[in-house]
């Protein structure tokens, strides 16, 4: 069964700084991988996804993730935070084998992004 | 607006009443995705369709819950004699499938109606 982990449930950076937020996966196959943004009492906006063999994958709002196959990661990185970056973010997996392209995400736990001034 | 549309955007209610939610997706997808999300958690999926046909659901969906779409297009939820442990934000999401064994569809989000049992 697939499943997904997120390490850090709150993290806080400084307006500027690196953001870095861990997405880890398990799977038998490597899946299709996504971040996805959820604002307050909003539903989720899809940040970037990884369908391809392109493994380094650029997102809106100058947003990152790196698909890396060996760790089994899927990190999301933005070189530098603003205040409207503050919300939760969530990493998902979709099954990508033949006769289970129902296409069904699978969630972290999620993690909240502080931006301090 | 073209979005996904979620009614109502709240809804409160005592235990053992009886619920439902619909959910009006983006009219040219033929697939519609139910997902639950509780306080702290990520989204957990429910039930999906393609076109009229629920294809597949979760063990999640007692059977209290059950879902659908008639025509195709709108779908609804109804959960029966709500307990607490119901209280939730409830996702719907629509896609289309696209011809082709491995292209991923995007799913896009509603808003959610966040249901409160009391």
């Amino acid at each position: 069964a697939q499943s997904v982990t997120q390490l850090g449930s709150h993290v806080s950076v400084s307006e500027g700084a690196l953001v870095l937020l861990r997405c880890n996966y398990s799977s038998s196959v490597p899946p299709y991988l996504f971040w996805y943004v959820q604002y307050p009492n909003q539903g989720l906006q899809l940040l970037l996804k990884y369908t391809s063999a392109a493994t380094l994958v650029k997102g809106i709002n100058d947003f990152e993730a790196e698909f890396k196959k060996s760790e089994t990661s899927f990190h999301l990185t933005k070189p530098s935070a603003h205040m409207s970056d503050a919300a939760e973010y969530f990493c998902a997996v979709s099954d990508r084998r033949l006769g289970n392209q129902g296409g069904k995400l699978i969630f972290g736990q999620g993690t909240e992004l502080s931006v301090k001034p | 607006d073209t979005g996904v549309s979620q009614n109502p955007r709240h809804k409160i209610t005592k235990r053992g009443q009886n619920v439902t939610f619909r959910c009006d997706p983006i009219s040219e997808h033929n697939r519609l995705y139910w997902y639950r999300q509780t306080l702290g958690q990520g989204p957990e999926f429910l039930t999906y369709f393609q076109n009229e046909a629920q294809l597949e659901k979760s063990r999640l969906l007692s059977d209290r819950f059950s879902a659908e779409r008639p025509k195709g297009s709108f779908s609804t939820l109804e959960i029966q004699r709500t307990e607490q442990g119901d209280s939730a934000m409830y996702l719907c999401a629509s896609s289309l499938k696209h011809t082709g064994p491995r292209t991923y569809n995007e799913q896009f989000f509603g808003p959610g109606t966040r249901l409160t049992v009391l």
